[in-house]
């Protein structure tokens, strides 16, 4: 158990609608990543926040948003679904700025349908 | 932007043999960290060993050890005394110092121990 925790484990959908995705990171850590896993793409980074603000984004579609809030737990939304946006979306979180070890939540199965 | 390369889709091992996944990267950067994460069928994204470049020492942890080749920039996982367990598959990724943090995934390799 790598302490990050990620809701729903499972999240069944049809396209067009409109999702939102947990993530609790591990005490004491301030920054949250999100990952994408697809069959097609492996895996990508899509975005990081760190304290509250966004730091970094890699390729997250415009119909994909996140926010990390004050109690740091982020969420990951994701709107207009297509069938191509099925997929594991791992969150993770790491120690104050710099530390280099990313520990991995156990991710959500998103299938839309 | 850096890339990280796993040749091998698959590969299999005899119970309690010892086995190398092969990773190269390519960077310009001269300090980073490089990673193995191991993903069993339960999906969990699990840290497996890490390596600062600055460091000429080849990490190890219990059974798994790197052979980290700067010059080369290969990063090749050991394992030795392969478990039942140890059946997943094997991301090697890559961090920069600076900048972004962002880890960048190899395509992976799926590691099959055979009994």
């Amino acid at each position: 158990d790598s302490g990050v925790t990620q809701t729903p484990k499972h999240l069944i959908t049809a396209t067009g609608q409109r999702v939102t995705l947990r993530c609790s990171p591990r005490s004491g850590d301030l920054s949250v990543y999100w990952y994408q896993q697809s069959l097609d793409q492996g895996l990508q980074f899509l975005i990081q926040y760190y304290n509250g603000e966004e730091r970094a984004k890699g390729n997250i579609l415009e119909r994909f948003s996140a926010q990390q809030f004050p109690d740091l737990h982020s969420e990951l939304n994701l709107s207009s679904l297509e069938l191509g946006d099925s997929a594991l979306y791992f969150c993770a979180s790491s120690a104050p700025w710099g530390a280099d070890t990313q520990y991995f939540g156990p991710g959500t199965r998103l299938t839309v349908l | 932007a850096q890339t990280v390369t796993q040749s091998q889709p698959e590969m299999s091992v005899q119970e309690a043999e010892t086995v190398t996944l092969s990773c190269t990267y390519d960077t310009s950067e001269s300090d980073y960290y490089l990673f193995w994460y191991k993903q069993p069928p339960s999906r969990q994204m699990i840290l497996v060993i890490r390596q600062e470049a600055y460091k000429q020492q080849n990490a190890t942890e219990n059974r798994f050890s790197v052979n980290f080749q700067k010059a080369a920039k290969s990063f090749s996982l050991k394992i030795s005394d392969s478990q039942l367990g140890d059946a997943a598959m094997y991301f090697c990724a890559y961090r920069s110092v600076q900048g972004a943090q962002k880890l960048v995934f190899g395509q992976g390799t799926r590691l099959t121990i055979n009994p």
